[in-house]
C-alpha cells in the first residue's frame, strides 16, 4: 500500500535559518506529492504540490523537488520566521487509487526570534 | 467563500453516546473525506466518498459510520463514544483527480469522558 515517512519533530530553528524537512514515500503508481501546513488551532492548507517526477513546487519561499530515484519530497526553506512555525504533512496521491491523499505523521516546527 | 465547514468545534462526550459531526462543503466537490488527528500519529483517514451514494472505509473505521446522500454534506456518526475515540477530527473535501488540492475544515476537537 500506499505511506509516506516523515522525519520526527519538533525542529526548533532560530530565525533566518535554513529549514529541511525529509519526506520518503512508497506507492504503487506514480503519485503526486504534497506539502500541507496546519497554522496553530487551524485546519490543513496546501502549501504545495509536484505532479510528476524532477518537478519542483513552490510557495511562500518554500520549494520541493519530487525525485522518482530516491522517492523523496523533502521541503526546504533558505530562511525561516517566526510566523513559519506549524506543523508540515507531506502526502500523496495515488491516481492508480481513489485519489483520496495519503499524510505523513507530520513534523512541528519552531522557529524563535 | 464558505469552502468546509464542519461543527461543532468543540464537544464533550460521555462514554456509550452517539453524535454526529457536520460536514459541509459549498464547491460541487466529488470527493469528501474524514480524518483524525492524535498527537504523533499525523492524519488517519476514517472513511471516505467517491460521490453521493458512495462511502468506503479508510484505515481506522471501527466506531464510525458515514454517508452520503448530498454532493455538499458528509457526516461523521459515532454510534457509541469511547474514550479511544478523544482525538481532533478533520474534514476535507477535493475535485475529481490525482492533482486535485484537498480543502480541510476547522476541525472538531471531541472529548469522551
Amino acid at each position: 500500500g500506499n505511506s509516506v515517512t516523515q522525519m520526527e519533530g519538533p525542529v526548533t530553528l532560530s530565525e533566518e535559518a535554513f529549514l529541511t524537512i525529509n519526506c520518503t514515500y512508497t506507492a504503487t503508481g506514480y503519485p503526486s506529492l504534497f506539502w500541507y501546513v496546519q497554522y496553530p488551532g487551524e485546519g490543513l492548507q496546501l502549501l504545495l504540490k509536484a505532479t510528476k517526477a524532477d518537478d519542483k513546487g513552490s510557495n511562500k519561499g518554500f520549494e520541493a523537488t519530487y525525485r522518482k530515484e530516491t522517492t523523496s519530497f523533502h521541503l526546504e526553506k533558505g530562511s525561516v520566521q517566526v510566523s513559519d512555525s506549524a506543523v508540515y504533512f507531506c502526502a500523496l496521491s495515488d491516481p492508480g487509487g481513489s485519489y483520496i491523499p495519503t499524510f505523513g505523521r507530520g513534523t512541528s516546527l519552531i522557529v524563535h526570534p | 467563500n464558505a469552502g468546509v465547514t464542519q461543527t461543532p468545534k468543540f464537544q464533550v462526550l460521555k462514554t456509550g453516546q452517539s453524535m454526529t459531526l457536520q460536514c459541509a462543503q459549498d464547491m460541487n466537490h466529488e470527493y469528501m473525506s474524514w480524518y483524525r488527528q492524535d498527537p504523533g500519529m499525523g492524519l488517519r483517514l476514517i472513511h471516505y466518498s467517491v460521490g453521493a451514494g458512495i462511502t468506503d472505509q479508510g484505515e481506522v473505521p471501527n466506531g464510525y459510520n458515514v454517508s452520503r446522500s448530498t454532493t455538499e454534506d458528509f457526516p461523521l456518526r459515532l454510534l457509541s463514544a469511547a474514550p479511544s475515540q478523544t482525538s481532533v477530527y478533520f474534514c476535507a473535501s477535493s475535485s475529481r483527480g490525482p492533482n486535485t488540492e484537498a480543502f480541510f475544515g476547522q476541525g472538531t476537537r471531541l472529548t469522551v469522558v
